[in-house]
């Protein structure tokens, strides 16, 4: 079983839906990192949290510490947020990965 | 755009040799991690070098080995290559050590034929 379990793998979605990723983990944290990755392969920093909800434009990140649950969820979808989204956790100082969710959003 | 960069961009090999990889971290950013991502996987871990010291390392062998010099670039080196080390390889910075968001470099793709 890995440590960081996300889901859905692969999700498709029309353009102005309400989605929601979500990543569970079995190891003890720091903080969880929701990161997105586009098809050329660079990785942007979305999210650090440790605790609570964070907001930004139309994302939105939680946690929830005593579940080890986290999620990411993205209001009125666009096409341009096609993209794999990636949950990592930090332990003991190195990042430990999700295999990611593999988001299409259509016109 | 992150302020890492990662040369090179693309790389092809063939099994046996030796590869360098390069990262240039931000300036200030005393903490560098690399990680390994296999097609359709999730990065791994592979080490992290804070003030140019070797501060933690994943599940790799020692063929994997790395650099950090004091102007924050940093060095990935692989020795032996193996037809499974074919994967995108991305560097990450950080100011410090702990709960710090991290910036992933473009990533240099790395072919071992």
């Amino acid at each position: 079983k890995n440590e960081v379990e996300q889901s859905p793998q692969n999700l498709t979605a029309q353009e102005g839906e309400f989605i929601t990723i979500n990543c569970s983990y079995s190891v003890g944290i720091s903080a969880l990192h929701w990161l997105q990755q586009h098809p050329g392969g660079g990785i942007v920093s979305l999210f650090m949290l440790s605790s609570g909800k964070k907001k930004h434009g139309r994302l939105i990140a939680t946690i929830n510490i005593q579940e080890k649950h986290s999620s990411l969820h993205i209001t009125a979808s666009h096409p341009r947020d096609s993209a794999v989204y990636i949950c990592a956790v930090d332990n003991t100082d190195k990042l430990i990965f999700g295999t990611g969710t593999r988001l299409q959003v259509f016109p | 755009e992150t302020g890492v960069t990662q040369s090179p961009t693309h790389l092809i090999k063939t099994r046996g040799q030796q590869v360098t990889l390069r990262c240039s971290s931000q300036s200030g950013h005393n903490t560098v991690s690399w990680y390994q991502q296999a097609l359709g996987q999730g990065p791994q871990f592979i080490f992290q070098y804070y003030r140019e010291e070797e501060n933690g390392r994943g599940n790799f062998p020692p063929r994997f080995s790395g650099l950090q010099f004091p102007n924050y670039s940093s060095e990935l080196n692989v020795n032996a290559l193996e037809l499974d080390d074919s994967a995108l390889y991305l560097c990450a910075s950080t100011v410090g050590q702990g709960r710090y968001e991290q910036f992933f470099g473009p990533g240099t793709r790395l072919t071992v034929l």
